[in-house]
């Protein structure tokens, strides 16, 4: 079965600061997503990557995509207290989808 | 356009027995995509529902059955009810052929509580 595993995950950073964070996954597949998702809320639908060397951003989110490292980063620049949130990466294999366990970000004012 | 509906919001069901979770597609899509999210946990997926067939499935126990209606509505059935049940269960829709889909848009979940 295809595992995902994403680090950290916890993340307390201070506003301002830049980070990354990394979801490695255990086979080839042919997409891989990132979701947000704030206390007791669903789940919100950052970046779709579909290719190798695949780069997104939105604001201060950047997503990047190697399939041949099986790696995926998303990366914060100059966080900002309303960046705090759990974030996901997922893996699309076929039709099944596996999520990782998720990064825990507290962005600190 | 209008986005992806569950219901219940909340659930409190008792060992044993059996649920039904209702989710409504988003507008135009036609494949929905149910999970288990448990407290402080990924989603788990369960199964995936195309044109009213199963079309992917996660390590799930055969108690965890689905349906797909004609307008693209879906239904997660839960029977025999265990503890560990107690989850958000969240549905996501897509607009896919059969290569499971690119972006999935989530409702807001159920949250089942077994006692």
């Amino acid at each position: 079965e295809l595992k995902v595993e994403q680090n950290p995950l916890f993340l307390s950073m201070q506003e301002g600061k830049n980070y990354t964070i990394y979801c490695n996954y255990s086979t080839t597949s042919d997409r891989l997503y990132w979701y947000r998702q704030d206390p007791g809320k669903s789940l919100e639908s950052l970046f779709v990557l579909l290719s190798n060397g695949a780069v997104k951003q939105e604001g201060r989110l950047m997503a990047s995509l190697d399939t041949k490292a099986r790696l995926s980063t998303l990366h914060i620049t100059a966080a900002v207290h309303d960046l705090s949130a759990t974030y996901f990466c997922a893996v699309g294999n076929f039709n099944k989808f596996y999520f990782g366990s998720g990064t825990k970000l507290n962005v600190k004012p | 356009e209008t986005g992806v509906t569950q219901s219940p919001t909340h659930l409190i069901k008792t060992r044993g027995q059996q649920v039904t979770l209702r989710c409504s597609s988003q507008s135009g899509h036609n494949t929905v995509s149910w999970y288990q999210q448990a407290l402080g946990q990924g989603p788990q997926f369960i199964f995936q529902y195309y044109r009213e067939e199963e079309n992917g499935r996660g390590n799930f126990p055969p108690r965890f059955s689905g349906l797909q209606f004609p307008n693209y509505s879906s239904e997660l059935n839960v029977n025999a009810l265990e503890l560990d049940d107690s989850a958000l269960y969240l549905c996501a829709s897509s607009l896919a052929a059969l290569a499971g889909g690119y972006e999935q848009y989530f409702g807001p979940g159920t949250r089942l509580t077994v006692t």
